[in-house]
């Protein structure tokens, strides 16, 4: 089955901690996204990678880092900068500007 | 700035109802058009889309929408909505030039009772 995965479904973070969430693809998409999603406020982009080994800031990168060293993967750290991580997050991939297909996302909590 | 607006947060509606939800949005030069669709527990999923072409589209489930350049909307239609409808609609913008990030906006959560 083609399609994203992302792991864990949930996660805790205690203060001060560094956490990542994973993403991974087989759709052979050369485009991947992180989003956060707040109740209210629709999805915000974090980060975005339009090929291996580059990335660009999206409207709310402070807190985050990302790495794409593989087509398939593009991980996301919650650094300890974020001050208010508890979200809903949502990795996606596409080919170029076509339709973004989207995981099943990841529940971030703070202790 | 660019950005979009949906007009209705909340839309409760008993089956057999008609459907409109709205969509507005600003954003420099030509546009690609999505609604996603956000069944509870789920994935986000397309609805459907508008690259060029007829203005209005249709998609999964007896959805359309029609693209409104001079009022620069995009509203989803449904004449007939069932339970399952129940979710929540996002509608997003992106540009068609090189790369650009799609806007959404904040999200309509339906309720269709029985």
């Amino acid at each position: 089955d083609g399609g994203i995965t992302q792991s864990p479904k949930y996660l805790f973070r205690k203060e001060g901690q560094n956490v990542t969430l994973s993403c991974e693809q087989n759709l052979n998409h050369d485009a991947m996204y992180w989003y956060r999603q707040d109740p209210g406020q629709g999805l915000r982009l974090i980060y975005y990678s339009q090929i291996v080994n580059d990335f660009q800031k999206g409207d709310i990168a402070e807190g985050y880092s990302v790495s794409r060293e593989k087509k398939e993967s593009f991980p996301l750290t919650v650094t300890s900068a974020q001050k208010n991580p508890t979200a809903f997050y949502l990795c996606a991939s596409s080919i170029g500007q076509e339709t973004q297909y989207f995981g099943p996302g990841t529940r971030l909590l703070v202790l | 700035a660019q950005s979009v607006s949906q007009h209705n947060h909340h839309v409760i509606l008993s089956e057999a109802a008609s459907l409109e939800l709205g969509c507005n949005y600003s954003y420099g030069g030509t546009v690609n058009l999505f609604w996603y669709v956000q069944y509870p527990g789920q994935h986000l999923q397309l609805l459907l889309k508008y690259f060029s072409g007829d203005p209005l589209v249709k998609g999964i489930k007896g959805f359309e929408a029609e693209f409104i350049k001079s009022k620069f909307s995009f509203n989803l239609r449904k004449p007939s909505v069932q339970w399952s409808d129940t979710a929540e609609y996002f509608c997003a913008v992106g540009g068609t030039g090189g790369y650009n990030k799609l806007i959404f906006g904040a999200g309509t959560r339906l309720a269709v009772h029985p």
